[in-house]
């Protein structure tokens, strides 16, 4: 199982990128990397996946280095609506099944 | 449905009670998910399903916690003799396939008086 180790927490203001960098030494041949956003008294909500290289979509952009050793989320111009815990998962390889162990997450708090 | 039902949404229950949780995951999910949530920390993994199939249950704490998907829709997670440590946010996922975007409940808020 490829541990995570990512920030605890994180402070932005509005208006600022927030780059969330993940280490995940152990990262496995077929493992994807994905991240999960939670809001309080919400369920995780699916951001972003990729394998290598850069995958962006209308929310963010996962930056993924050649290693795959780590990886880092960049949140663009962030609002007080992206106060949130941010979650780095690496999945498990199919054969071995797929559990979507989060870890402690990275706390953002976006001030104005 | 349109996204991940969990019921009931609150759960008060005495100590040594036995309790059920059901999770209706969105129609045509594979993978079905159960974590157990504690307040600041990030979810903790107890079961998944793949279809009616138990895959990992590495995750429950002892065996009082089981978890059935009989017909691979509709989940049921079970505690027997519920204690107090047991109290927690439980959540329930389901995806595609593995490896795709899991969606989450809301949660079923589980208190053991």
């Amino acid at each position: 199982l490829a541990k995570t180790t990512q920030p605890i927490s994180m402070d932005s203001y509005e208006g600022q990128e927030v780059n969330i960098t993940c280490s995940h030494n152990n990262i496995a041949t077929n493992d994807y990397i994905t991240w999960y956003q939670q809001f309080p008294s919400q369920g995780p909500r699916f951001i972003i996946q990729g394998y290598k290289t850069k995958v962006t979509n209308e929310v963010a952009s996962l930056f993924i280095p050649a290693d795959r050793k780590s990886s880092t989320l960049s949140l663009p111009r962030v609002s007080l609506s992206d106060t949130a815990v941010y979650y780095c998962l690496v999945g498990e390889t199919e054969a071995a099944g797929n559990k979507l162990t989060f870890g402690g997450g990275t706390r953002v708090l976006v001030k104005p | 449905g349109a996204g991940v039902s969990q019921s009931p949404r609150y759960k008060v229950t005495k100590r040594g009670q036995d309790v059920a949780l059901r999770c209706d995951p969105i129609s045509g999910h594979v993978s079905l998910y159960w974590y157990r949530q504690a307040l600041g920390q990030g979810p903790e993994f107890l079961t998944y399903f793949n279809y009616e199939a138990q895959q990992d249950k590495s995750g429950l704490p002892n065996d009082r916690f089981s978890a059935e998907r009989p017909e691979g829709s509709i989940s049921t997670l079970t505690i027997q003799r519920t204690e107090q440590r047991d109290s927690a946010m439980y959540r329930c996922a389901s995806s595609w396939r593995l490896n795709t975007e899991a969606f989450f409940g809301q949660g079923t808020r589980l208190t053991v008086v």
